[in-house]
């Protein structure tokens, strides 16, 4: 069980803005890591979309803007295109146990 | 350009060993470590750990300690991940990425499926 919260699925028409929240606490999110957060189409590896809680690698469209405020980060689709049809993790490092990177539960986006 | 090219699909029986690799091209393979990410069938990203191949200094995440062996040759900017005893559980994707602390895993492998089945 990740130690990282997406909500399962969310949608929207074309056009549409939505965001996926990524929910931790005070031994990741909360204390300052850095959140990254991945888009995944089916069948194909998964691929860097924001870093360092808000920043686009060169080639993402600037309709994908992440933020992150205490314990939690976000990440907004504005324009909603039906190629964003895609499931979307949030990464970020764990200081509890024996320290390790975690992936979010991962969310499922639709477009209608 | 950077790739990261890994090997084929595998089909093993348990108990078996078995080694995957990840080919770098495009970089200097020491400037960047390698992590290893676990998908299973249906299931979410799993990180299992990193190895930074200047040294071969390793890091496995808690559920992975033990189970796994991630390796690195300088030489020919390849990083292994090893088995020494599949169970049917180890059956999923694994992909190999590059990372620097603070970028995230910014290149991708584009996956080894591992079957293990009796």
């Amino acid at each position: 069980q990740s130690v990282l919260t997406q909500p399962p699925s969310v949608s929207g028409a074309p056009g549409q803005r939505v965001t996926i929240s990524c929910t931790g606490n005070s031994s990741n999110i909360g204390a300052g890591y850095d959140v990254h957060w991945y888009q995944q189409l089916p069948g194909t590896a998964p691929k860097l979309l924001i870093y360092g809680h808000t920043n686009r690698p060169s080639g993402v469209p600037d309709r994908f803007s992440g933020s992150k405020s205490g314990t939690s980060a976000s990440l907004a689709i504005s324009g909603l295109q039906a190629e964003d049809e895609a499931d979307y993790y949030c990464q970020s490092y764990d200081s509890s146990l024996s320290g390790s990177y975690v992936f979010g539960t991962g969310t499922k986006v639709t477009v209608l | 350009e950077v790739q990261l090219v890994q090997s084929g699909a595998e089909v093993k029986k348990p108990g078996e060993s078995l080694r995957i690799s990840c080919k770098s091209s495009g970089y200097a393979f020491t400037d960047y470590s390698i992590t290893w990410v676990r998908q299973m069938p249906g299931k979410g990203l799993e990180c299992m750990g990193d190895i930074d191949p200047s040294d071969s200094y390793t890091n496995y995440s808690p559920s992975f300690q033990g189970h796994v062996t991630f390796s690195a040759d300088k030489s020919i900017s390849t990083a292994y991940l090893q088995w020494s005893s599949l169970k049917a559980s180890d059956s999923a994707m694994y992909y190999c990425a590059r990372h620097y602390d603070g970028s995230g895993l910014d290149f991708w492998g584009q996956g080894t499926l591992v079957t293990v089945s009796s």
